[in-house]
């Protein structure tokens, strides 16, 4: 069962805009990570924050978690065409081997 | 590393046959995970091994599914008899996991888009 569900589901921006999409989850983790699937392909890992962190950033990422409302976002600065993809967010429960994902927000970046 | 390896990418298949899907992850990894893609359904776990053993596969959604991993750097998914609605895309992946728990993130495959008519 899904236990992340983003928000919103599908988004569409101008290049060079910045993109936010949201994650919410019902109990608590050990860290939640973002992923993003190419059409067409496997999902890719794009960054993993812990449960006692509370903002990462990695290159034009930054993900930002919020324990005591239990939800995650996702910020992609001066986005590109290249950005287009669905991103999902997943997490990890305390202790927990499984990695639960989302339904994916669904981005495009128009040219 | 080439990363983890699926093969094949895509597989049409008649209501029926079996169908193998086989996945080399990383080396080093020590975890193995079996999901499943629908528009449905999103991404499910099928399920999971840690040291070549299967540890849960209470996703695994009938006993047409069965899944093996006979070593370190192979597994496979077997449908046996396949049907329509087991038409998805199948994701094999790895990990490094730490006394049972994701500290890590997950490399998946490209996947093996499943046609069963």
């Amino acid at each position: 069962s899904q236990q992340g569900e983003e928000d919103p589901q599908a988004l569409s921006i101008q290049e060079g805009e910045n993109a936010t999409m949201n994650c919410s989850y019902k109990t608590s983790i050990n860290n939640l990570q973002w992923y993003r699937q190419n059409s067409g392909r496997g999902l890719v890992h794009l960054i993993l924050i812990r449960s006692n962190e509370r903002e990462k950033h990695s290159g034009r990422l930054r993900v930002t978690l919020d324990t005591s409302k239990k939800s995650s976002s996702l910020l992609i600065t001066a986005s590109r065409a290249a950005d287009t993809a669905s991103y999902f967010c997943a997490t990890a429960g305390a202790g927990s081997y499984q990695l639960t994902f989302g339904k994916g927000t669904k981005l495009s970046v128009i040219p | 590393d080439a990363g983890v390896i699926q093969s094949p990418r895509h597989e049409v298949t008649e209501m029926g046959q079996e169908v193998t899907l086989r996945c080399k992850p990383i080396s080093g990894h020590n975890s193995l995970f079996w999901y499943r893609q629908t528009m449905m359904r999103g991404l499910e776990l099928l399920i999971y091994f840690n040291n070549n053993v299967p540890i849960d596969d209470s996703g695994m959604p009938e006993d047409r599914f069965s899944a093996k991993m006979p070593n370190a750097s192979f597994s496979t998914l077997k449908i046996q008899p396949s049907e329509p609605r087991d038409s998805a895309v199948y994701f094999c992946a790895s990990s490094f996991l730490a006394g049972g728990a994701t500290n890590y993130g997950y490399t998946f495959g490209s996947g093996t888009r499943l046609t069963v008519v």
